[in-house]
Order: C-alpha cells, then sequence, then structure tokens
C-alpha cells in the first residue's frame, strides 16, 4: 500500500515568490495535515482538511492557505514568501475522525527561501 | 507556557543503557497521546500510543499521569539504532501538538 507522497521534496524560491505544495494521503484516509518544522524546531500545526473542508488551523498568517480535493489529495500555498518560511513542509494523513489518531506522514517538501 | 514541553537534551547515552524522557503537557482536556521517532532530516512515525494504564511494546513502556499531566517513555537496553529524536505528542479536539522532541544519542 502506498504511503502518503509529497511533492516537490525539495525547493527553492525568493522573497516574495509564491509556492503550491501536494500531498496525496493514504488510500482511504480522509483527513490531511499540513505541519511546518524549521530548522531546530518542533512541528507547528499549520491545518487541517477533513471530507474537503478546512477544519482547523493553527497561528499562522492568511498567507498561509490550502485546500483539499474530493480525491482527499491536498495543496498548501504560500504566498509573499519570506526567509522564515524555510522549513520542511510536512503533510500527515489519517482515517479521519473516528480513527485512533495516528499519523502518518510523507517525508516533506523542504523549502529555500533566499 | 508551552502546549507540550519536552527536555531537548541530547541524551548521550552508552549501548545497553536504560534512559527515560518526561513530557508535560498543559491543556487538562487533552485527550489522547503519542511518542513518534523522528531520525535525523526524516518525517516522524509513529512509536507507540500511551494509554493511562501503561503500556509496553518490547522494549519502551510508556506511561501517563492525567492528575500531573505527564507523559513518560522508558526505552531498556539501549541499541545504537535507537538514536533518534523522540517526540511528545498530545492530541485535543482532533488536532495532534508536538513536543520539540528530545534527542537521544547511543554511543558504543
Amino acid at each position: 500500500e502506498a504511503g502518503v507522497t509529497q511533492s516537490p521534496t525539495h525547493l527553492i524560491k525568493t522573497r516574495g515568490q509564491q509556492v503550491t505544495l501536494r500531498c496525496s494521503p493514504i488510500s482511504g484516509h480522509t483527513s490531511v495535515y499540513w505541519y511546518q518544522q524549521a530548522l531546530g524546531l518542533g512541528l507547528q500545526f499549520l491545518l487541517w482538511y477533513d471530507e474537503g473542508e478546512e477544519r482547523n488551523r493553527g497561528n499562522f498568517p492568511p498567507r498561509f492557505s490550502g485546500r483539499q480535493f474530493p480525491n482527499y489529495s491536498s495543496e498548501l500555498n504560500v504566498n509573499a514568501l519570506e526567509l522564515e518560511d524555510s522549513a520542511l513542509y510536512l503533510c500527515a494523513s489519517s482515517p479521519g475522525t473516528g480513527g485512533t489518531g495516528e499519523l502518518f506522514f510523507g517525508e516533506g517538501s523542504r523549502l529555500t527561501v533566499l | 507556557r508551552k502546549e507540550v514541553e519536552q527536555d531537548p537534551g541530547p541524551f548521550n547515552v552508552p549501548e545497553g543503557a536504560t534512559v527515560a524522557f518526561n513530557c508535560t503537557y498543559s491543556n487538562s482536556a487533552s485527550q489522547s497521546f503519542f511518542w513518534y521517532r523522528q531520525d535525523c532530516r526524516k518525517e516522524p512515525k509513529l512509536l507507540m500510543s500511551v494509554y493511562s494504564s501503561g503500556n509496553e511494546d518490547g522494549r519502551f513502556t510508556a506511561q501517563l499521569n492525567r492528575a500531573s499531566q505527564y507523559i513518560s517513555l522508558l526505552i531498556r537496553d539501549s541499541k545504537l539504532s535507537d538514536s533518534a529524536t523522540y517526540l511528545c505528542v498530545v492530541r485535543r479536539s482532533y488536532i495532534p501538538t508536538f513536543g520539540r522532541g528530545t534527542s537521544l544519542i547511543v554511543h558504543p
């Protein structure tokens, strides 16, 4: 069974640009979570999607946004990139609100902002 | 106060040692608890869930103390392959919150 897949794996952008990161959850999983992990820091919760709807968002500015598609894949968009947006962006999926709460992570998208 | 706090370490131990990590959480409404493991520059992976009754998985034992709002992880007979960062995770209203992690280095 395929795990969570994310693309691209690495990317370099300059300040002010926009980026879109993509995530495909495990088949049958309806929930997708996005986390940011800056170097040396813990995972910071960004967004939670379930059944196509945004259910919750973390303490991030509105230039961080996303969506979930009918096939439960998801995109994370970051506008007006800043240097401090450089981080590993991790997507995780779970079976939905009725599951055990375990998250299954993708390998992440490593974003560098110059 | 952070929602989930861990001692970042590093804990530097010899092979075969027993090591324990603690984690505290601030919100008493937290509903479920986990330990994840993260290897360098890799994605986190679930190590084990944590229950009030305590649970064991081989060399790993996890414990939850709801009254004191802390979670522990005990690793017995440490192996070189246990070297990693251990993340304490607290879930509330379907949102898992991660601690910053405790770094473990097991040396020969």
